[in-house]
C-alpha cells in the first residue's frame, strides 16, 4: 500500500497570507488527522475528519480549518498567517472503529515558514 | 496543554546497551501508542497497548503501563545507531472535550557507535 501523502512538502507564505496543504490518506482508511508541530509546542492535535466530517477539534483558533472529500483526501487551510504559524504540519490516517483510534500513519509533513 | 510528560527529555547511551523511556499521563485513557520520529520526518508507529494490557512486546521493544499510576514505559533492548531519533508516547482518549490523540514532549534517545 501506498503511504500516507503530503503536498508541499516546504512551503514560504508572508504574514497575512492564506494556506492550503493537502493530504492523501492511505486507501481503505477513513479517518484523517492533523497535527502542528513546534520546537517550543511540541505535537499539537488539530482536527479529525471522518467520512467528510469533522469528529474532533483541538484548541486552534478559527483560522484553522479543514475539510475532508469523498475519496478521504483532505486538506487543511490556515488564514490570514501569523509568524507563530510557522510549524510542521503532519497529517495521519487510521482505520478506527467507533470510540476508539488504532495506529495513525503519518505522512512526511509540510514545512510552513510564515515570514 | 500535553497530556504525556516524557522522561527523560534526552539519553545518550552506547550502542548494544539498553535503552528506557518513561512516559506519565493524567487523565484516562483507552490506549497508549509510542511513536519513533527521525529528524523532522513524520512519525512511524511503534507499539500500541490498551488500557486492559500490562505489557507488551514487538521485536527489541517492551512496552509496560501501568493505568494506576498513569504511567507507561518503552525498552529497546541492544541499541543500535539506527534507534536514534525522538520518541513519544500517544495517548488516546477523551481529553479536553474531544476523542484525540495527545502526544508527549518526547525523548530525544542518541546511540553512540
Amino acid at each position: 500500500k501506498a503511504g500516507v501523502t503530503q503536498t508541499p512538502r516546504y512551503l514560504i507564505k508572508t504574514r497575512g497570507q492564506q494556506v492550503t496543504l493537502s493530504c492523501s490518506p492511505i486507501s481503505g482508511h477513513r479517518s484523517v488527522s492533523w497535527y502542528q508541530q513546534t520546537p517550543g509546542q511540541g505535537l499539537q492535535f488539530l482536527f479529525e475528519y471522518f467520512s467528510e466530517t469533522q469528529r474532533n477539534k483541538g484548541n486552534f483558533p478559527g483560522r484553522f480549518s479543514g475539510r475532508q472529500f469523498s475519496n478521504s483526501r483532505s486538506e487543511m487551510n490556515v488564514s490570514t498567517l501569523e509568524l507563530g504559524d510557522s510549524a510542521l504540519y503532519l497529517c495521519a490516517s487510521s482505520w478506527t472503529l467507533a470510540g476508539e483510534s488504532y495506529e495513525q500513519y503519518f505522512g512526511p509533513g509540510t514545512r510552513l515558514t510564515v515570514t | 496543554s500535553q497530556q504525556g510528560e516524557e522522561d527523560p527529555q534526552a539519553l545518550s547511551i552506547q550502542e548494544g546497551e539498553n535503552a528506557t523511556m518513561n512516559c506519565s499521563y493524567k487523565t484516562s485513557i483507552n490506549n497508549l501508542q509510542w511513536y519513533r520520529q527521525n529528524s523532522g520526518r513524520g512519525l512511524v508507529h511503534l507499539i500500541l497497548i490498551r488500557s486492559n494490557e500490562r505489557e507488551k512486546h514487538s521485536g527489541r521493544l517492551r512496552v509496560t503501563l501501568d493505568t494506576s499510576k498513569k504511567s507507561s514505559s518503552l525498552l529497546i533492548t541492544a541499541s543500535r545507531a539506527a534507534d536514534t531519533a525522538s520518541y513519544f508516547c500517544a495517548t488516546w482518549g477523551l481529553n479536553q472535550g474531544a476523542q484525540k490523540l495527545v502526544f508527549g514532549q518526547g525523548t530525544r534517545l542518541t546511540i553512540n557507535p
